[in-house]
This record gives C-alpha cells, structure tokens and sequence, in this order.
C-alpha cells in the first residue's frame, strides 16, 4: 500500500526554523516527483514546493522562494521541507504528495505548523 | 502566473441530483508535450485531498463512474452524476502545465 507520512510540524515563534519529513512506503519513492502543499486554517491549497524523483530538480512558490529548502533522501525514502524564518503567514497543515500524470495521487495526513508568538 | 477560477465557491445539492463544477484558467493549460495537465481533487471534512480526475477527463483508480470531466483549452468542468451522502466535501481543480497552481475550491452540500 503506497503510504506517506508526514511529521516534524509544532508550534513555534517568528523567525525561527523548522524541518518537515515525509516517509514514503509502498512504492519506488525514487521513481516519484514529490511535492509539498500547505493549506491554511480554513482556507485552500497552496502549493508550496516540488522536487524530481533524482532530487536535481527544485521549483518553489514566490511565498516561500529563499526561505524553503525541499531536499530528499532516496536511501531512506524521506523527503524534506527546511523551513527558515518562519512567518505567521506560514501556519498552515503541510502535506507531502507523490506527482503522477500531472496531478497528486497519493497524499499524507499532514502536519500543522503553527508559527505564534 | 497561472491563475484557477472556480465557479460555484458553493453548491447545495439535493441528493441523487447532478452537481456541475467550473473551472477556467487564465491561460491555455496545453503544454508543450500536448497534454493538459488539469485535475480534479475532493477534500472531505478533516481528510486530506483525494485525486478524483486528471488530465482533464481520466478518473483515478477506485473513483466511482459517477465522476467526470470534460473540457479543453482554459475551460473545464467537473461533474457529479448523481450525488451521494459522502460526495459531501470541498472540490478543487489544479493546474500542472505550468508549475502548479489550485482552484479557491467550491463547496458541495446536501441541500
């Protein structure tokens, strides 16, 4: 069964950072662009950032551009959200979603980032 | 920027009525490679988003037959034929042909 599991989310103050991780299993994660969409608290879908299967490849939302760092780690089927300078405006469930056929067919259950002071 | 546009933002249904979705992007969405990267989602209350529909018309595995889409260019639609209880949820269309932008979502309800 493909699975993604998100976790590292928590509440923090402004300006500082946080990591996200996503466990993927069921598949070959290497084989799969991954991506992170956040969705505000009772609000729509942001996406947020993609990364190709390989990992060579990085596109990132203008919102997070110079602040968000996605990576991956294939040996460990993980990938990663860095979250430097956190602003309220980045509170939000972060999910992680495996790209198939230009749309996401497999979504974690997300993880709450709260950014207060 | 791609942007999505949905049209309802909410839809009271009566059950076993069809429910129609709109939604136009503020440009052609066929890529280079000839295809056209628009899909479907539903959001049910406290559950993460589900593919329903993507590229345009093609239902994802398990997705009931009830589902459909059609359209072409900048205009698309997503269609429910006869609504149930559990089709109850948020809908929102997304965009891969240029990076990769989301609909504001339209709201289903039972009427």
């Amino acid at each position: 069964e493909v699975q993604l599991l998100e976790s590292g989310g928590g509440l923090v103050q402004p300006g500082v950072s946080l990591r996200l991780s996503c466990a993927a299993s069921g598949f070959i994660f290497s084989n799969y662009g991954m991506s992170w969409v956040r969705q505000a608290p009772g609000k729509g879908l942001e996406w947020v950032s993609t990364i190709s299967g390989g990992g060579t490849s990085t596109y990132y939302a203008d919102s997070v551009k110079g602040r968000f760092t996605i990576s991956r780690d294939n040996s460990k089927n993980t990938l990663y959200l860095q979250m430097n300078s956190l602003r309220a405006e980045d509170t939000a469930v972060y999910y992680c979603a495996r790209a198939v056929s230009g749309s996401y067919s497999t979504w974690g259950q997300g993880t709450l980032v709260t950014v207060s002071s | 920027d791609i942007v999505m546009t949905q049209t309802p933002l909410s839809s009271p249904v009566t059950l076993g009525q069809p429910a129609s979705i709109s939604c136009r992007s503020s440009q052609s969405l066929v890529h280079s490679d000839g295809n056209t990267y628009l899909s479907w989602l539903q959001q049910r209350p406290g559950q993460p988003p589900r593919l329903l529909i993507y590229k345009i018309s093609n239902r994802f595995s398990g997705v009931p037959d009830r589902f459909s889409g059609s359209g072409a260019g900048t205009d698309f639609t997503l269609k429910i034929n006869r609504v149930e209880a559990e089709d109850v949820g948020v809908y929102y269309c997304m965009q891969a042909t240029q990076f990769w932008t989301f609909g504001q979502g339209t709201k289903v309800e039972i009427k």
